[in-house]
């Protein structure tokens, strides 16, 4: 069965900085990935996808994520983070018909 | 477009009783989700319908039933429940293919006492 393994529960981040967060998949073929976000109290929004090609994807507010076949990774970055990025964020792999999520990183922010 | 549109927002059950929750969407998508959401275990699939007049169990189906009511209304139906399943609900579209966007809703509050 397809696996997301999302490593960080928590992660702290200074308003400005830098941010990575990772994400492994288990998948025989190549994959469908994805990263949602949740703000609290809302739903699951897109912030990007990979389906083949390019293996750095664009996504929306500043967001990027880079697939590593090799390492079975698809971390998100984004070089400046801002306070209204605090929320969770979930990694998702296709599976048929299906998405299997990751269990969520919860990125907060301090100023 | 509304996206995806999901009723109640916010639940209270007491142990036993029935409830169905409402999930509709409006962008022509085929396939359907319900997802519970529980607090470090991300989210997890109950069931799905890829197109209308199919269901399939997902990773977590017990205690609950759906029904595909046409291609817009797919609704999540709790018989008797249980404090277990105290969780929030999402419902999700997608419109076709392997790799498509899931939109989901809003979700709902779920508490069983």
């Amino acid at each position: 069965a397809q696996s997301v393994t999302q490593p960080d529960i928590h992660i702290t981040v200074s308003e400005g900085a830098s941010l990575e967060l990772r994400c492994n998949y288990s998948y025989g073929a190549t994959p469908y990935l994805f990263w949602y976000v949740q703000s609290p109290g809302q739903g699951l929004q897109l912030l990007l996808k990979y389906f083949s090609g390019d293996t750095l994807v664009q996504g929306i507010k500043g967001f990027e994520a880079e697939f590593k076949r090799s390492q079975s990774s698809f971390n998100l970055r984004k070089p400046s983070v801002h306070w209204s990025d605090a929320a969770e964020y979930f990694c998702a792999v296709g599976d048929g018909n299906k998405l299997v999520f990751g269990t969520g990183t919860i990125l907060r922010v301090k100023s | 477009n509304a996206g995806v549109t999901q009723t109640p927002k916010f639940q209270v059950l007491k142990t036993g009783q029935s409830m169905t929750l409402q999930c509709a969407q409006d962008m022509n998508h085929n396939s359907m989700y319900w997802y519970r959401q529980d607090p470090g275990m991300g989210l997890r699939l109950i069931y799905y319908s890829a197109s209308e007049g199919t269901t399939d169990k997902g990773e977590v189906p017990n205690g609950y039933n759906v029904s595909r009511l046409n291609k817009r209304e797919f609704s999540l139906r709790l018989e008797s429940a249980a404090p277990s399943q105290t969780s929030v609900y999402f419902c999700a579209s997608r419109p076709r293919g392997f790799g498509d966007t899931q939109y989901f809703g809003p979700g709902t509050r779920l508490t069983v006492l």
